[in-house]
Order: C-alpha cells, then sequence, then structure tokens
C-alpha cells in the first residue's frame, strides 16, 4: 500500500541547533502538508506545499517539497524551547491522506 | 483555542463496558473524521464523514460505531472493546467543499484506556 516514511523517529538538540525531518512518499503526492502536535496536544497544521520544487518558510521553519513530489523536508533554524513536540508529514495520494510516523524534537536539557 | 471540542478527554473503561465518545465542531465544516493514535504509528483513519454520509471506513472492527447526526456532531460508540483499543482518539474536521485537500482541524483528543 501506500506508505509515507518519516525519519528519523526522535532527534535530540541542544537549544540553538538545527533540526531536520524528512518524509518520502511511494507514490507522488498532489501535496503534503505538516503538522505539530506539542506534548499532550492534538496536531496543529503549518503549512501546506502543492507545487514541484516548492519552498516556504515561517520564521525559522522552512518547508521544502521535492521536484518529484515524492518527498518533503522541515528545517528549524535555531531550535528554541517552545519547538518541543512532534512534526509529521501528512501527503495526499488518490484522496487518501497518508500520515507519516512523526519525528519527535527534544531538546537537551 | 481549537474549533473541535471532544469530551471526555480521559476515558478508562472495561472490556464489557459501553460507552461513546463525543466531538463538536464550530468552524461551519462539513467533513468531520475519527482517527486513532497510538505510539510510534502514523495517525490511523478510522471514519470519514462528508456531509453527513459516511464515505470511508477502514476496516474498523465493529466494536467501533460511528454515528454523525449533523454536520457539527460526530459520535464514536464503544462496545466491548480489547485492551489494544487503548489509544488516543482524534477527532478531526475540514472543509473539503474547497479543496479536497484542505487542511484538518483536530480535536484534543480522548485518552482511551480499556482495562
Amino acid at each position: 500500500g501506500q506508505q509515507v516514511m518519516q525519519i528519523p523517529q526522535y532527534q535530540h538538540v541542544q537549544e540553538g541547533e538545527d533540526f531536520t525531518t524528512y518524509c518520502n512518499s511511494s507514490t507522488t503526492l498532489s501535496n503534503i502538508q505538516w503538522y505539530k502536535q506539542r506534548p499532550g496536544g492534538h496536531p496543529v497544521f503549518l503549512i501546506q506545499l502543492v507545487k514541484s520544487g516548492e519552498v516556504k518558510k515561517q520564521k525559522r521553519l522552512t518547508f521544502q517539497f521535492g521536484e518529484a513530489k515524492k518527498n518533503s523536508s522541515l528545517h528549524i533554524t535555531a531550535t528554541q524551547t517552545t519547538d518541543v513536540g512532534t512534526y509529521f508529514c501528512a501527503g495526499h495520494s488518490n484522496y487518501q491522506l497518508i500520515w507519516g510516523a512523526g519525528t519527535k524534537l527534544i531538546i537537551k536539557p | 483555542e481549537t474549533g473541535v471540542t471532544q469530551t471526555p478527554r480521559h476515558l478508562v473503561m472495561g472490556m464489557t463496558n459501553k460507552k461513546s465518545l463525543k466531538c463538536e465542531q464550530h468552524l461551519g465544516h462539513n467533513a468531520m473524521y475519527w482517527y486513532k493514535q497510538s505510539a510510534k504509528k502514523p495517525l490511523e483513519l478510522m471514519f470519514v464523514y462528508n456531509f453527513k454520509e459516511q464515505t470511508e471506513n477502514n476496516s474498523v472492527p465493529s466494536r467501533f460505531s460511528p454515528e454523525c447526526p449533523n454536520s457539527s456532531h460526530l459520535f464514536l460508540h464503544l462496545h466491548t472493546l480489547q485492551p489494544e483499543d487503548s489509544a488516543l482518539y482524534l477527532c478531526a474536521s475540514s472543509q473539503p467543499g474547497q479543496s479536497y485537500n484542505s487542511p484538518l482541524h483536530f480535536g484534543n483528543g480522548t485518552r482511551l484506556t480499556v482495562t
């Protein structure tokens, strides 16, 4: 079946370091969405990418959609404690929304 | 701040109990969803309702029974659950009339524990 693989499962960083999570789909996606789930919370929509090669920025967050529309990444520059949580990608293919398993961002004390 | 409200937040039930989860959305959306979230796994879509009509049932066991009386309310009736059904159950809504690709708005979820 259709899958979206998301790596890594966890990433531990020092505050101020960068963070990146990657999603790879087994099929071409019509678009990809990114969500953030804080500890104890629910997924919250961050952004949607639609075009091949699209890059969007939200302050310290940079989202990319691959040229083949099969992969995507989220990069956070200079992480802060407020960035803690799990980041999910979800791609649309054949009218289905296929979720990655998420990458948990942990800030080292 | 969520426009999607779920109750209860936490539920502990025995395998022989019957309980219901409730979801209400105040966003004027026409599509509502039930998702199951288990640790270290992708979100699992359970049911989709568009304009009160069930459009998707992802091979969910019959011990889970959805009900959508109108576009703003969604229920998940539970009976004779198994311990492996323990998870976070998330309700979501979206506006598919604009696009099939509209973002989902989630409620806070119900943390279900089956003993």
